[in-house]
C-alpha cells in the first residue's frame, strides 16, 4: 500500500535561511511525487512534481525538490526563504492502478518564517 | 485562482443531516476528485470522477456519495451527518489522470453541531 510519511510537523526558519522539508514515501513501483503548499484559508497548490527522468525537479516559488529512489525520498528545498512561504506543506504520492487514480498525501508540515 | 469553484463556502448544520456539496471544474477538466481535510485524519482521498463515470473510491464512508453531471460539474451528498464529519471538503479537478496536475478549489468548511 501506499504511504507518505512528513516527519516534521512544524519547522521555523529565519527569512532569507535555506530550508529542507522531508518526505519518505512507501510505494511498490516507481512514484508519481507530488509537493502542495496550502497558504491559510487556501486550497492546495502545486508546487512540483516528479514521474520519471531527472531527479532533481524544480518547481515554482523557487523550490526544487530530489527523489532519491535509495532513500525513498522527495525532499522539498528552497535556498532563501520570503516571509510568503509561510504556508503548510504537503508531500503527496500518486497510484496509478488499472482505471484509478488518486493521490495520498503525507500529514504536512507547518512552516512558520520569522523575521 | 485555480479556477476551480466550490459552494457554500461555510455551511452549519446538526447531526442526522444531510447536506450537498457543489464544485464546478476548470473549464476542460473532465477529472474532479473530492478530498476530506480534519485535524485527526489529515487529508484524505475520497472519490474520483472522469467524465461522469466513477473511477477511483479511496476512504469515502457509505453515509457519502458524490456524482458528476453531464456538465461536468460534480456535487458530494453527506447524509446522516456525524460531529466527526466535521471537516473542509475540496474538490480538484484535472484534465484526465494522476500525471496531469490537480487544481484545487477553495473548499468548502462543514461545521457539524
Amino acid at each position: 500500500a501506499q504511504s507518505v510519511t512528513q516527519p516534521d510537523i512544524h519547522i521555523t526558519v529565519s527569512e532569507g535561511a535555506s530550508l529542507e522539508l522531508r518526505c519518505n514515501y512507501s510505494y511498490g513501483a516507481t512514484p508519481y511525487l507530488f509537493w502542495y503548499v496550502q497558504s491559510p484559508g487556501q486550497g492546495l497548490q502545486l508546487l512540483l512534481k516528479y514521474f520519471s527522468g531527472d531527479t532533481l525537479v524544480q518547481g515554482i516559488k523557487g523550490f526544487e525538490a530530489e527523489f532519491k529512489r535509495s532513500q525513498s525520498s522527495f525532499n522539498l528545498r528552497k535556498p532563501s526563504v520570503h516571509w510568503s512561504d509561510a504556508a503548510e506543506y504537503f508531500c503527496a504520492v500518486g497510484a496509478e492502478q488499472t482505471g484509478a487514480n488518486n493521490l495520498f498525501f503525507g500529514t504536512g508540515t507547518r512552516l512558520t518564517v520569522i523575521p | 485562482d485555480s479556477g476551480v469553484t466550490q459552494t457554500p463556502k461555510h455551511l452549519i448544520t446538526a447531526t442526522g443531516q444531510r447536506v450537498t456539496l457543489r464544485c464546478s471544474p476548470r473549464s476542460g477538466d473532465l477529472s474532479v476528485y473530492w478530498y476530506q481535510q480534519s485535524l485527526d485524519q489529515g487529508l484524505q482521498f475520497l472519490i474520483q470522477y472522469y467524465n461522469g463515470e466513477e473511477r477511483a473510491k479511496g476512504n469515502i464512508l457509505e453515509r457519502f456519495s458524490a456524482q458528476q453531471f453531464p456538465d461536468l460539474h460534480s456535487e458530494l451528498n453527506l447524509s446522516s451527518l456525524e460531529l466527526g464529519d466535521s471537516a473542509l471538503y475540496f474538490c480538484a479537478s484535472s484534465l484526465a489522470g494522476l500525471t496531469d496536475t490537480q487544481y484545487f478549489g477553495p473548499g468548502t468548511r462543514l461545521t457539524v453541531l
